[in-house]
């Protein structure tokens, strides 16, 4: 089954602190993979995607097929990243983007 | 000014009472989606249609239905099926499928 998976609800660092927000997957082709970021009283918008391999507001993420894994990182976290993230995966076959449970990230001054 | 509208914003239902959930968007994309959000659960898509007179159902279709008779529009019914429909509702588009996702901006649905 495909499956995306965010273990944490809610990241609260300090600003400046380095942050990690996981996301583990399950799919038995080539995953293609994304962060999704929805700061307060926007919309949710495409964040990164994996086969870009690019650093987006400082945040980049890789994808490790060993552990089925795309943490999304960022190593000085800055308070206007505090929102709500969201790791997708679409499946090839169908064209799906299925949604992890999303982890709310609250940078503190 | 392109984008995706959705409407109402807010929106009440009365009991055995079907409802529709408007999504319009002016960007020509062919892909359309609606996603269900509750606290907790993340996004969990409801049905989807990669083109114009087609659509699938995604994992919780149970109790919804959609037409896509226009490029522009992918209407969304919340039928008396649905036991548990108070939820934010999210509707998207891309210009394929494999494009990235452009998100309106949500109706939010209550049972009176």
């Amino acid at each position: 089954a495909q499956r995306v998976t965010q273990p944490e609800k809610l990241l609260s660092v300090f600003k400046g602190a380095p942050v990690e927000l996981k996301c583990n997957y399950s799919y038995s082709g080539s995953p293609e993979l994304f962060w999704y970021v929805q700061y307060s009283r926007q919309r949710l918008q495409l964040l990164l995607r994996h086969i870009s391999r690019e650093s987006i507001k400082g945040f980049t993420a890789d994808l490790n097929k060993g552990e089925t894994s795309f943490h999304l990182k960022k190593p000085f976290a800055q308070e206007e990243d505090s929102a709500m993230y969201y790791c997708a995966l679409r499946s090839g076959n169908t064209g799906k983007l299925i949604f992890g449970q999303g982890t709310t990230l609250q940078v503190k001054p | 000014d392109g984008g995706i509208t959705q409407s109402p914003k807010y929106l009440f239902r009365k009991e055995g009472q079907n409802v529709t959930l408007s999504c319009e968007q002016n960007l020509n994309h062919d892909a359309m989606y609606w996603y269900r959000q509750d606290p907790g659960q993340g996004l969990r898509l409801i049905y989807y249609s990669q083109i114009v007179n087609d659509f699938q159902k995604g994992d919780i279709a149970e109790g919804y239905s959609v037409s896509r008779e226009k490029k522009e529009s992918f209407p969304l019914t919340v039928t008396s099926a649905q036991k548990n429909p108070t939820a934010f509702y999210l509707c998207a588009s891309s210009m394929r499928q494999d494009e990235k996702l452009f998100f309106g901006s949500g109706t939010q649905l209550s049972v009176l």
